[in-house]
C-alpha cells in the first residue's frame, strides 16, 4: 500500500515563496506527481519527478529524493490565484497513482 | 479538444435509487480512471481501464458499485442501490504521455457531485 503525508494547510503572503513537503512510503516507485486543485474544480497536472533532483517549470519547482521518500513543491512569487489545494501523488510498483490528502495554500495580500 | 466530459455535473437522489455517472475521455487516450473525492478520504482510485478493459477494480467499495467501458469514447460508473455515504465528487480521468516529461499524466473531468439523501 501507499502512505503519503503532506501538511494540511499553509498560509503565505503575495509575492513570497512557499514550500510544500511530501513524504511517502510505497511498495515500489514509478514517479511522483504534483497536482493543483482550485476549490470546486478538477485537479490539474503541475509537475512530475521520477529521478532525484529538481525540476523547474516557471514559478513552480518540484524536488525528489527517492532514498528519503521525500518531495517538495516550491511556489515562488506567489499570486492570489495560487490559492488552491496542492496534491502530492505517487505511482507505486503497481503503476497505480495514489494521492495524498492535499495541502491547502492560502495566499494573503 | 473539449477535454474529459462528465455528466451529470450535479445529482441529488434518495437512498436506494440507482445512480449512473458518465464519462467521455479525451480522444486518443487509452487509459481511463474513476476517482472519488471526499473531505474525509481525499481522492481514492475506484477502478481503471486500459484499452477499454478493466485492469484494477480493487478500489471499488462494494458490489453496489460497477463500471463499464463499452468503447474507447464512453464509460459509466453505476451505484445501485445508492446510500448516503456514497455522497462525494466522482472524477473521471484519462491519461496521455506528457511529451516534455515522459510521464503518464492524468487529465481530469470537471467531476460529478453526488448527494444521496
Amino acid at each position: 500500500g501507499q502512505n503519503i503525508d503532506q501538511p494540511t494547510e499553509m498560509t503565505a503572503t503575495e509575492g513570497a515563496i512557499v514550500q510544500i513537503n511530501c513524504t511517502y512510503q510505497t511498495s515500489g516507485f514509478n514517479g511522483l506527481f504534483w497536482y493543483q486543485q482550485h476549490a470546486g474544480e478538477a485537479p490539474t497536472f503541475l509537475s512530475y519527478n521520477v529521478l532525484d533532483g529538481l525540476e523547474e517549470k516557471g514559478r513552480f519547482s518540484s524536488f525528489l529524493s527517492r532514498s528519503k521518500g521525500y518531495s517538495y513543491l516550491l511556489l515562488k512569487e506567489l499570486q492570489m490565484k495560487d490559492s488552491a489545494s496542492y496534491l502530492c501523488a505517487v505511482k507505486g510498483g503497481d503503476y497505480k497513482l495514489s494521492f495524498g490528502a492535499g495541502t491547502t495554500v492560502t495566499v494573503r495580500a | 479538444d473539449a477535454g474529459v466530459i462528465q455528466s451529470p455535473r450535479h445529482e441529488v437522489t434518495e437512498m436506494g435509487q440507482e445512480v449512473t455517472l458518465r464519462c467521455k475521455p479525451i480522444s486518443g487516450h487509452n487509459s481511463l480512471f474513476w476517482y472519488r473525492q471526499t473531505m474525509m478520504r481525499g481522492l481514492e482510485l475506484l477502478i481503471y481501464f486500459n484499452n477499454n478493459v478493466p485492469i484494477d477494480d480493487s478500489g471499488m467499495p462494494e458490489d453496489r458499485f460497477s463500471a463499464k467501458m463499452p468503447n474507447a469514447s464512453f464509460s459509466t460508473l453505476k451505484i445501485q442501490p445508492s446510500e448516503p455515504r456514497d455522497s462525494a465528487v466522482y472524477f473521471c480521468a484519462s491519461s496521455l504521455v506528457d511529451s516534455h516529461s515522459g510521464a503518464n499524466v492524468l487529465t481530469f473531468g470537471a467531476g460529478s457531485r453526488l448527494t444521496v439523501l
